[in-house]
Formats: structure tokens, sequence, C-alpha cells
């Protein structure tokens, strides 16, 4: 079946540190990827995602990249804030009528 | 964009009591709607998968008759858990795909925390 591994948290940086969160997957098929974000007391927002083999997702100065090759989806930042503070979840779906299979998440805390 | 609204987003409430959390899309139709839980520290479960006119599916382990999913309409599906416990507090979560289906169309509801006392 479907999975999604995600690196184990938490995540603590400094400000401006480079982020890289790592997510691999295993599918059947050739799924979408997504990444979601989850802020303190909210729900999960779509962050970016990717739906081809060497597509870039990028959002507010994240990106990840689609690659079929290693089957990874690596989230990355070139310079973090605290305002990104927040559980992050790599994410895929198949085509058709399936839900989301997510990653565990990844807690990342940015300190000033 | 397409929007999903998630109502309560809290909700506070006695051992016993039945508590029901509406999730509607408002600019879309969705033929399916999925209902995740979210434990402290641990990835969405996915609950159930409601399609609208017919039964809900739910995943293995989950109480169909505790979790009752009710997708009544294209836009509207409703989770009611039945004589809530403490151990059912958690953060529930719907997501509804799109109708059309162009793309990958999945849109989350904001989350209700719910607490059972």
């Amino acid at each position: 079946g479907n999975s999604v591994t995600q690196m184990e948290g938490p995540v603590t940086l400094s400000e401006e540190a480079f982020l890289t969160i790592n997510c691999t997957y295993t599918a059947t098929g050739y799924p979408s990827l997504f990444w979601y974000v989850q802020y303190p007391g909210e729900g999960l927002q779509l962050l970016l995602k990717a739906t081809k083999a060497d597509d870039k997702g990028s959002n507010k100065g994240f990106e990840a990249t689609y690659r079929k090759e290693t089957t990874s989806f690596h989230l990355e930042k070139g310079s973090v804030q605290v305002s990104d503070s927040a559980v992050y979840f790599c994410a895929l779906s198949d085509t058709g009528n399936t839900p989301l299979v997510f990653g565990k998440g990844t807690r990342l805390s940015v300190i000033a | 964009g397409a929007v999903v609204s998630q109502h309560p987003s809290r909700v506070i409430c006695k051992s016993g009591t039945s508590v029901k959390i509406e999730c509607r899309s408002l600019d879309f139709q969705a033929t399916t709607m999925f209902w995740y839980r979210q434990f402290p520290k641990q990835s969405l479960m996915l609950m159930a998968t409601s399609n609208e006119g017919s039964k809900a599916t739910y995943e293995q382990g989950v109480e169909k008759d505790k979790f009752l999913i009710n997708h009544a309409s294209l836009t509207l599906s409703t989770l009611t858990v039945t004589s809530a416990h403490p151990e059912d507090s958690s953060f529930y979560i719907c997501s509804a795909r799109d109708k059309t289906g162009q793309g990958e169309k999945l849109f989350f509801g904001s989350g209700t925390q719910l607490s059972v006392l």
C-alpha cells in the first residue's frame, strides 16, 4: 500500500537558518505529493504540491521537488523565520477517489 | 479559492453526550469527503470516507456506530460522535474533494478540537 515516511522531529533552528525536512514515499502508481502545515491552534493548510515527476512546488519561500527516481519530496527553505514554527506534514494522493496518506508530521521550532 | 467550512472549531462536552461536527464545501460540490482524526504527536488517521447519497466507508478499527457520518448533500457531511468519552478527545479534520475532479483539488476544513470531560 501507499505510505509516507517523514523525518522525525522536533527540529529546532535559529532564525535565517536553512531548513530541510525529508520525505520519502511508497506508492503503486504516480501520486500527487503535498506538504501541509499546521500552525499552533489552527487546522491544516496546504503549503505546496507537485503532481508529476520533476515538478517543483513552491510557496512562502518553501519549495519541494518531486523526485521519482528517489521517491522523495523533501521540503526546503533557505531562511526560516520565527513565524514558520509549525508542524509540517508530507502527504500523497493517488489519482482517483482516494484520501491522502500522511506522514507523522515534523514539528519545527524557529528561535530568534 | 475553494473553502471548506468546519464547525464548531472547538467543543467541550460532558461524557455520555453526543457531538455533531459539520463540514461544508462553500463554493464547490464535493461528492466525497474524508474525516480524519489527529492524535497528539501522531499523523492524521483516516476515519472514514463519506460519499454523497450512500453509506460511509469506515477504516478498520473505527466504530461506525460511535462515529456516525452523514453525507446528505453535495456540500455537507456531518460526523456525530455518539456517547462521547474522554478517550474521544482529539482533533477532527474533514477534507472535501472537488466534484469536477480536475487535477488534484482537495480542500481541508480548519478542524474541530473535541474535549470530553
